[in-house]
C-alpha cells in the first residue's frame, strides 16, 4: 500500500471550514483513498473514501487532485466535537487491510 | 445495533500472566480486524480474518500473541505470558466482506504490571 504524508497538526476556528491535506505520491491506480477519525479514548470512525472522483458526504467532502497524487479532506463548519486525530489512508480495494500513520491532530478552537 | 462489542474494556495484570480480550463484531459482518494501539508505534494492524479464517497475521508481533475466530460472531486475542511492554489500547473492527467500512469497537485498555 501507498504511503501517506500528513502535516502532525493544525488548528480550525469553530464554525469554519477544515482543509486536511495529505499526499500520497506512489499512489496505484486501484487503490482508493480513505479518511477515518479517532477522538479522543474511541476507537477510530470512518468518515468518507474515493478513488479519482471528488465525493460528499453527511459529515464531510473529499477532494482528489486529477494526478491522484494527493487530497483534500473538508470540513464545512467545524465544530468542537471534530477536535480528533485525522488519519488519511490508502488502501488497495481487494485488501481489507487498513495501514494507519500519525495523521494530523486537529483542534477546533472556540 | 450495538456495534462492534470487545470484553473486558480494561484490565491490569501481572508480568506473566495469561491475558485474554474478546470481541463480538457487528452481525454479518464477515472480516474481523484487531488493532494494537501504542504511543510509540501508533496503531498497527495485527491480524484480520475472513469467513473465521484467518488471511493475515503478518502484524502479530511474536509467539507469545494468538487470535482465534471459533464462529462469526466472536473473537479473541490470548497473550501469553504478558510482559509490559504489551501494554496499549487494543481494538477490535469488524466490516462485511470486502467491504469499504471497518467499524471499531471501543477497545480494551490493558496494562500489564
Amino acid at each position: 500500500d501507498a504511503k501517506t504524508t500528513q502535516p502532525p497538526s493544525m488548528d480550525c476556528a469553530e464554525g469554519r471550514a477544515a482543509n486536511l491535506p495529505c499526499n500520497h505520491s506512489t499512489i496505484s491506480g486501484n487503490e482508493y483513498v480513505y479518511w477515518y477519525r479517532q477522538i479522543h479514548s474511541q476507537g477510530p470512525q470512518y468518515i468518507i473514501h474515493g478513488l479519482k472522483n471528488n465525493e460528499t458526504n453527511e459529515m464531510a467532502s473529499l477532494i482528489i487532485t486529477e494526478d491522484r497524487k494527493s487530497s483534500t479532506l473538508i470540513l464545512p463548519h467545524a465544530t468542537l466535537r471534530d477536535t480528533a486525530v485525522y488519519y488519511c489512508i490508502v488502501r488497495a480495494g481487494n485488501t481489507g487491510k487498513l495501514i494507519f500513520g500519525q495523521g494530523t491532530t486537529l483542534q477546533v478552537k472556540p | 445495533d450495538a456495534g462492534v462489542i470487545q470484553s473486558p474494556r480494561h484490565e491490569v495484570t501481572e508480568m506473566g500472566q495469561e491475558v485474554t480480550l474478546r470481541c463480538k463484531p457487528i452481525s454479518g459482518h464477515n472480516s474481523l480486524f484487531w488493532y494494537r494501539q501504542t504511543m510509540m508505534r501508533g496503531l498497527e494492524l495485527l491480524i484480520y480474518f475472513n469467513n473465521n479464517v484467518p488471511i493475515d497475521d503478518s502484524g502479530m508481533p511474536e509467539d507469545r500473541f494468538s487470535a482465534k475466530m471459533p464462529n462469526a460472531s466472536f473473537s479473541t486475542l490470548k497473550i501469553q505470558p504478558s510482559e509490559p511492554r504489551d501494554s496499549a489500547v487494543y481494538f477490535c473492527a469488524s466490516s462485511p466482506l470486502g467491504g469499504e467500512t471497518q467499524y471499531f469497537g471501543p477497545g480494551t485498555r490493558l496494562l500489564v504490571l
